[in-house]
Order: structure tokens, then sequence, then C-alpha cells
């Protein structure tokens, strides 16, 4: 595997439920992020994370859940969520924040149905 | 803080036509600069950054941007469009360890 994956590509999941989205780099990258793509909507920053310390939560609500395990792989942990969180769920990652911005790399996406 | 404005939501061109997708910003100093690609299904691809130095920059698939101080502008241009550049661009800048994206600008290209 190259670059950024996320798995699943696509899940469909009720608002009761309780599911994780994957997402891992193979770049060697120490920042990571979850992005929220909707429809006509800008891309919509969620969490940051640089090596393995949360260091941003853009006011995201709770039964979105981050998790950071080590430097390659982030987890995004959803549960109760509304029909309004459908969206395009990117992941990124880049090298650490530290000194500056550097471009990220992208995954190809979780496509989230909520029903 | 920093903003991107992406003023053209949507652009239509002709195969071999040339493109210019506009994108201006607002922030007291030089940011870093970006321009990213995504297709229908798929993440963002970058196409071409711009930190320092000289002020049109080369990116992949033929694609060129210059950086104008002047202006607030880093306008991403390709002499030639061909169908496969049909996608969504965006334009982002970078300040201090955070980016932001603009909205985007969606190319049709038409035979």
């Amino acid at each position: 595997e190259t670059g950024v994956t996320q798995t699943p590509r696509h899940l469909v999941m009720g608002m009761t439920n309780k599911k994780s989205l994957k997402c891992e780099q193979h770049l060697g990258h120490n920042a990571m992020y979850w992005y929220k793509q909707s429809a006509k909507k800008p891309l919509e920053l969620m969490f940051v994370y640089s090596l393995e310390e949360r260091v941003e939560n853009n006011s995201v609500p709770s039964r979105f859940s981050p998790e950071c395990p080590n430097s390659s792989h982030l987890f995004l942990h959803l549960h109760t969520l509304q029909p309004e969180d459908s969206a395009l769920y990117l992941c990124a990652s880049s090298q650490d924040l530290i000194g500056g911005v550097y471009e990220q790399y992208f995954g190809p996406g979780t496509r989230l149905t909520v029903t | 803080a920093q903003s991107v404005t992406q003023p053209d939501i949507h652009i239509t061109v002709s195969e071999g036509a040339s493109l210019e997708l506009r994108c201006n910003y607002s922030y007291g100093a030089t940011p870093y600069l970006f321009w990213y690609v995504q297709s229908p299904g798929q993440g963002l691809q970058l196409l071409l950054k711009y930190f320092s130095g000289d002020t049109l920059v080369q990116g992949i698939k033929g694609f060129e941007a210059e950086f104008k101080r002047s202006q607030s502008s880093f306008n991403l241009r390709k002499p030639s469009v061909h169908w496969s550049d049909a996608a969504e661009y965006f334009c982002a800048v970078g300040v201090t360890q955070k980016v932001t994206f603009g909205t985007g600008t969606k190319l049709q290209v038409i035979p």
C-alpha cells in the first residue's frame, strides 16, 4: 500500500449504530487530519493530530470521536449520528506541524450515509 | 485569520483550449499556497505548491500557477485542457500550521 488509505470506502449506518472509520498513511508523516466534505459546502477541518496528540478540534459534536494510536493510524469513531452527518469523510497526512505548513496528502475518503 | 476565495463555482472549457482558474487570498504576509484537484468520489491530489522563490510554479499534469503579491492571487493555468482534467479544483492557503481551503471550482470539459 502507498500513500493514504481509508476503509471502508462506503458506509451506510442507522442513527443508533456505532461504527469506525480507519485511515492509514504510509508516508512517514507525523500529522494527520480528518475533514468533512458535504455537498455545496467548503471542506471542514474536524480534527488534527500532531505526533499523536490532538492539536485541534473545531467544535465537532461529541458523536464524533477521533483516536490516533500511532503516527500511521487514525480512526474516527461514530455513534448516534444524524442524517446531516452524511458526507464524504477525508483523511489526510503531512509532515509534522512543527516549523510551518506542509502540503497534505489525502486518502480517497469514506462516503458515509446516515439513514 | 487568513481566507481564500475562488470566485468561479463552475467553468466550462472546450478540449484543447487554455484554462485559468482564479484564486485570491487574504493575509497580511505571503502565505503558503496550494492547488489541489479532486476527481469524483476521490480524495484531493496536490497539483502544486508555492512556499517562496520563483513566482511561477510548475506542477503535475501540465499545470502551472503564478503568485502575484500585488493582487493577492495564485491563479492556476493550463495551456491546453484534456477531457481527463474535468474535476473540481481547490486552492488552499497555509499560515502558521493552519491550512484553509477555498470552496472549489468545478471544471467541465466539452469535446
